[in-house]
């Protein structure tokens, strides 16, 4: 079975700081696809950056960084520069490329940026 | 376009009410999905739909029955709900065979009463 983990409920980080969301993976399957996502309070899931299994250099997305570490199984998203407009949900996700390309979601870290 | 639109964004509905939720894309995606998710949780899958046909039913409830009448439009109709069914619904969509994630819709809050 596939289990994504997001051992983080809530997090806080000053306005223009850099914050780390951690997010560990459990898999057998050699080829997957790993993703976050942004929820608003609004409720829209906002694609964010995306990490193949076969990627060799960290994928970056303007102030997304995503920390993946194969053998360890984790996919850590860095935000740099925190704004107010990042508070939100972050989902971490796998997607199979095996199956029917279902996403499996973490539980999700809740962000709040302090002024 | 690039978006997937849902509609309603917001929706109250009675225990004995039978209601839609539409969800519309046109970006040629041919795989369609149906998400549901409880405040402060994960997305849980429901449906998925390949070529318009149901490929992935999540043992969900008959009370929830998923359509798909072309590639651009994916309905969920809804009969006998519980106020457990309130929930917000998303709806997503994704070329069938990508290592690109999926574009969700905003979203349809149920509220069942």
């Amino acid at each position: 079975a596939q289990k994504i983990t997001q051992t983080q409920p809530g997090m806080f980080v000053q306005e223009k700081e850099a914050v780390t969301l951690d997010c560990t993976y459990d898999t057998s399957d050699q080829s997957y696809g790993l993703f976050w996502y942004k929820q608003p309070s609004s409720g829209e899931m906002i694609f964010l950056i995306y990490q193949g299994s076969y990627d060799e250099q960290n994928a970056t997305e303007g102030r997304y960084s995503l920390n993946f570490q194969k053998a360890r199984k984790s996919a850590n998203l860095v935000i740099s520069a925190s704004q107010l407009g990042d508070s939100a949900m972050y989902f971490c996700a796998m997607r199979r490329r095996t199956t029917g390309n279902q996403f499996y979601f973490g539980t999700g870290t809740s962000l709040t940026v302090i002024p | 376009d690039t978006e997937v639109t849902q509609t309603p964004k917001h929706l109250v509905m009675g225990m004995t009410n039978k209601k839609s939720l539409k969800c519309e894309q046109h970006m040629g995606h041919r795989a369609m999905y149906w998400y549901k998710q409880k405040a402060k949780k994960p997305p849980e899958l429901m449906f998925v739909y390949s070529y318009e046909k149901l490929s992935i039913n999540e043992s969900v409830p008959s009370r929830f029955s998923p359509e798909c009448p072309n590639s651009s439009l994916l309905n969920l109709h809804l009969h006998a709900l519980q106020p457990e069914d309130s929930a917000l619904y998303l709806c997503a969509s994704s070329p069938r065979d990508s290592d690109y994630g999926y574009t969700f819709g905003s979203g349809t809050r149920l509220t069942v009463v």
